[in-house]
């Protein structure tokens, strides 16, 4: 079946960049996902990629995409302490009619 | 983006009980999506639910413990049967929206 990897811990000063990494297996995966969950929250989307680009910035966030090797990773510039949370990769075949297969999740701690 | 309503957002509850989880969504959707993701995990889909139809539940996950309602095409709910401490959970509803899947707030499930 699918799987999705992800490391598990990152830890960045205030003002740095984080990268976040995920390989999945799916080679039909058509979408590619992130979501960040705050504390006691729910998930929220952040960005997605599909699988015919490279890359795709959105102000702070990159998301970068290499089909060939399966991975994908997320950038956020100047990361800020309200950045800390648990970032997960997700992957589908056809949004809306597909389900999301998740990577375990990454924490992301940010220090002042 | 669809918008969702979640709830209850917590709750507590004796072993041997059941819990409805209702999921409203602001606008028509065809499909829906339970979740769970257990305390450290990442989320695992239970069930599929579309509108006039049965869910279809994912492996390790039936019927008679996790029955779900679709009654119309912007309400569900899920029910957890029978509780044990191992369904402590968190339990999130979803949907396809906006080119990617909206998620609810979720409900924190404690079973004591």
């Amino acid at each position: 079946g699918e799987d999705v990897e992800q490391s598990l811990f990152l830890s960045v000063r205030e003002g740095d960049s984080s990268v976040i990494n995920c390989t999945y297996t799916d080679s039909s995966s058509t979408y590619l996902y992130w979501y960040k969950q705050e504390p006691g929250a729910g998930l929220q989307l952040l960005t997605y990629i599909f699988s015919n680009m490279d890359m795709k910035q959105d102000q702070r966030l990159t998301v970068l995409l290499n089909k060939k090797d399966k991975h994908l990773s997320l950038r956020i510039a100047d990361t800020q302490t309200g950045d800390s949370a648990i970032y997960f990769c997700a992957e589908s075949s056809n949004s809306g009619y597909s389900t999301l297969t998740f990577g375990k999740g990454t924490m992301l701690l940010v220090s002042p | 983006s669809a918008v969702i309503s979640q709830k209850p957002s917590r709750d507590i509850c004796q072993r041997g009980t059941s819990l409805t989880i209702q999921c409203q969504v602001d606008s028509q959707v065809t499909m829906m999506f339970w979740y769970r993701q257990q305390p450290g995990q990442s989320l695992t889909l239970i069930a599929t639910a579309n509108q006039g139809s049965e869910a279809t539940y994912e492996s390790g996950f039936v019927i008679d413990k996790f029955p779900i309602s679709r009654p119309n095409l912007t309400f569900s709910t899920l029910t957890v049967s029978n509780m044990s401490p191992e369904d402590s959970s968190i339990y999130l509803c979803s949907v396809a929206s906006g080119g990617g899947y909206t998620f609810g707030s979720g409900t924190r499930l404690t079973v004591v």
